[in-house]
């Protein structure tokens, strides 16, 4: 069954520095989304992309973060400068086009700011 | 704006007893609704959905929950609970175009006992 994969799973960096969080979404999915989610909290939504664009994003969404999808494959969110507070497990999903509607998450990527 | 609140961060069953994992939405229309199960670090797994048609719908692993839009609720059951449901469950709704993202509930997390 085709899934969601996502590279690191676990990725330490230092406060200050950019990281790369890289997904795989499901191949024929055109819609793709962000979320986290911090330590014992619920899950929240970052952004979604569709045809090349970002369709929506939240006010966490701020000017350190971006996302690209550089190919046929590949959807990336990178955070420029992390801090802190960005610590936590980031989701990648992604939804096919019509009416299924249910989005697939990847594994995660568990990113720790020290 | 779209709210799920579920009721009880934390769940306690007997194994064999029935499971009920509360959720009720806050939306002017009713929404799309799913439950997610997150496994120990593990992501987010589809269980079930309501779109539209029968307000009674089964997922996976024996799952099963009803919409009721007088109640706004979309309550998860099991009749018989097994030491492998323990876990996480995330109530989520996206409101009817689909293409929006996903609001999540804080979670439950639901223990079994032997």
């Amino acid at each position: 069954e085709p899934e969601v994969t996502q590279t690191p799973s676990h990725q330490v960096t230092q406060m200050g520095q950019e990281v790369i969080l890289r997904c795989v979404p499901i191949s024929n999915h055109l819609y793709f989304y962000w979320y986290r989610q911090i330590l014992g909290q619920k899950v929240e939504f970052l952004v979604s992309f569709y045809n090349n664009e970002i369709s929506e994003k939240s006010e966490i969404f701020d000017d350190q973060f971006s996302v690209e999808r550089p190919d046929g494959s590949n959807f990336t969110l990178k955070i420029r400068s992390t801090k802190l507070e960005d610590s936590a497990m980031y989701f990648c999903a992604s939804r096919a086009p019509g009416g299924t509607y249910e989005q697939y998450f990847g594994p995660g990527t568990r990113l720790t700011v020290t | 704006a779209q709210s799920v609140t579920q009721l009880g961060s934390h769940v306690s069953v007997s194994e064999g007893a029935l499971v009920l994992l509360r959720c009720n939405y806050s939306s002017s229309v009713p929404p799309y609704l799913f439950w997610y199960v997150q496994y120990p670090n593990q992501g987010l797994q589809l269980l079930l959905k309501y779109t539209t048609g029968a307000t009674l719908v089964k997922g996976i692993n024996g799952f099963e929950a009803e919409f009721k839009k007088s109640e706004t609720s979309f309550h998860l059951t099991k009749p018989s609970a097994h030491m492998s449901d323990a876990a996480e469950y995330f109530c989520a709704v996206s409101d009817r175009s689909g293409n929006t993202p996903l609001v999540f509930g804080k979670g439950t997390r639901l223990s079994v006992i032997a």
